[in-house]
């Protein structure tokens, strides 16, 4: 039982199109989120959902949107990719009692 | 804004060697929480240890165990007995307590471990 899953692990794409990611937990977290991890591995927040309601919005092109359809999924849609998203997204979950993270095992995204 | 710093970009070491990986960071905030986390080639990130900064024990997980020096911002990683498997990058992160919504996981650039047989 996945506790997190990312659907594709990987997905190879061109310049100009549009991709989403998606990902499901089944922990009963209430909190979901979307990590970048550039060429570098550093790891940057993107967004947060708490029970369906974006709370955190770093500074992220607005060609990035999430989406969370309810408090157990949280997509992320990509328009008009450009190389420089090539990256490996994390999706990750945690409860309001709790702190710390379950990640996703990342979806690796190479835009040519 | 807070921020984490992991001074070594690669360790390497023997296995059954003790190795340290230090961090340091900067906050302002008094409760917080201090990870870290293990992403081997495969990718995930699993988390090591949890650290909350009320509590003066340090953490231990078995072979792992961290210094935690409040005053000095210092978190530190202490591997004993390291294993072929222990082979990762490591890093270390901060979050602000919470009390309701959601807390984010800063970062610090990770520090990439090698054990040699």
């Amino acid at each position: 039982d996945t506790a997190v899953s990312q659907t594709p692990k990987y997905l190879v794409t061109q310049m100009g199109n549009d991709k989403s990611i998606k990902c499901e937990q089944n922990l009963g977290h209430d909190t979901m989120y979307w990590y970048k991890q550039d060429s570098k591995k550093f790891l940057k927040i993107m967004f947060s959902y708490n029970n369906k309601e974006l709370i955190i919005n770093e500074t992220v092109p607005n060609r990035f949107s999430p989406k969370s359809p309810d408090k157990a999924h949280l997509n992320l849609h990509i328009n008009s990719l450009e190389l420089g998203d090539s990256a490996v997204y994390f999706c990750a979950s945690s409860h309001v009692e709790k702190s710390g993270y379950t990640f996703g095992s990342g979806t690796r995204l190479t835009v040519v | 804004a807070q921020t984490v710093t992991q001074s070594q970009p690669e360790m390497s070491v023997q296995e059954a060697e003790t190795v340290t990986l230090s961090c340091t960071y900067d906050t302002s905030e008094s409760n917080y929480y201090l990870f870290w986390y293990k992403q081997p080639p495969s990718r995930q990130m699993i988390l090591v240890i949890r650290q909350e900064a009320y509590k003066q024990q340090n953490a231990t997980e078995n072979r792992f165990s961290v210094n935690f020096q409040k005053a000095a911002k210092s978190f530190s990683l202490k591997i004993s007995d390291s294993q072929l498997g222990d082979t990762a990058m490591y890093f270390c992160a901060f979050m602000k307590q919470r009390l309701q919504g959601a807390q984010k996981l800063v970062f610090g650039q990770g520090t990439r471990l090698t054990i040699n047989p």
